[in-house]
């Protein structure tokens, strides 16, 4: 299953509210994470199964979409938002990520 | 505290072997699926393999299969992946991630260790 992510990078204000997408190949159900990756550190977990927030993120990010089209939204751009977003399937047990989103601060 | 900490990356060889190791603390390692995910120079994240928690599911990328095996060793709370014929489209940090399940069905990497960099070159 592929994943495509667009845009593949955005520059936004802070405050500014910001929207990545995520297109299976195939219906994938609500089998879709999102993570956030810092320049030099390992991934974290944002999202899981599509729109359930992990614990101990901030509420301003938000997951959307279901079966094929998916979107991750920040709704106030915060500093430390900066980083590269990317999307992971599991409904096929070949797992794969999306090609990511750079996510930089004006 | 909640960690996974890798160790074994290096420079090797294109052709040969390497073997990574994942320590795992804080949590019952028993309990959990683990995988192994890469990252090569600039690139994005490429999952590689998982393990189920007693070792009878296994799946690797198609970019691994038959090179790469991944292992764990529950009474020392460790993960690994031994690599064989190393080409340099290897190249990557590898990191070992955590799989949790969520509602019984939907499975995430909700702990990644730092990760471990190897290097495939003459």
């Amino acid at each position: 299953i592929q994943m495509t992510q667009s845009p593949s990078s955005l520059s936004a204000s802070v405050g500014d509210r910001v929207t990545i997408t995520c297109r299976a190949s195939q219906n994938i159900g609500n089998f879709l994470n999102w993570y956030q990756q810092r320049p030099g550190k390992a991934p974290n977990l944002l999202i899981y199964a599509a729109s359930s927030l992990q614990n101990g993120v901030p509420s301003r990010f938000s997951g959307s979409g279901s079966g094929t089209d998916f979107t991750l939204t920040i709704s106030s751009l915060q500093p430390e938002d900066f980083g590269t977003y990317y999307c992971r399937q599991s409904y096929s047990t070949l797992l794969t990520f999306g090609g990511g989103t750079k996510v930089e601060i004006k | 505290q909640v960690q996974l900490v890798e160790s074994g990356g290096g420079l090797v060889k294109p052709g040969g072997s390497l073997r990574l190791s994942c320590s795992a603390s804080g949590f019952n390692f028993s309990d959990y699926y683990m995988s192994w995910i890469r990252q090569a120079p600039g690139k994005g994240l490429e999952w590689v393999s998982y393990i189920s928690s007693r070792t009878n599911i296994i799946y690797y990328a198609d970019s691994v299969k038959g090179r790469f095996t991944i292992s764990r060793d529950n009474a020392k709370n460790s993960l690994y992946l031994q690599m064989n014929s190393l080409t340099a489209e290897d190249t990557a940090v590898y990191y070992c991630a955590r799989v949790v399940y969520y509602f019984d069905k939907y499975d995430a990497f909700d702990i990644w260790g730092q990760g471990t960099m190897v290097t495939v070159s003459s």
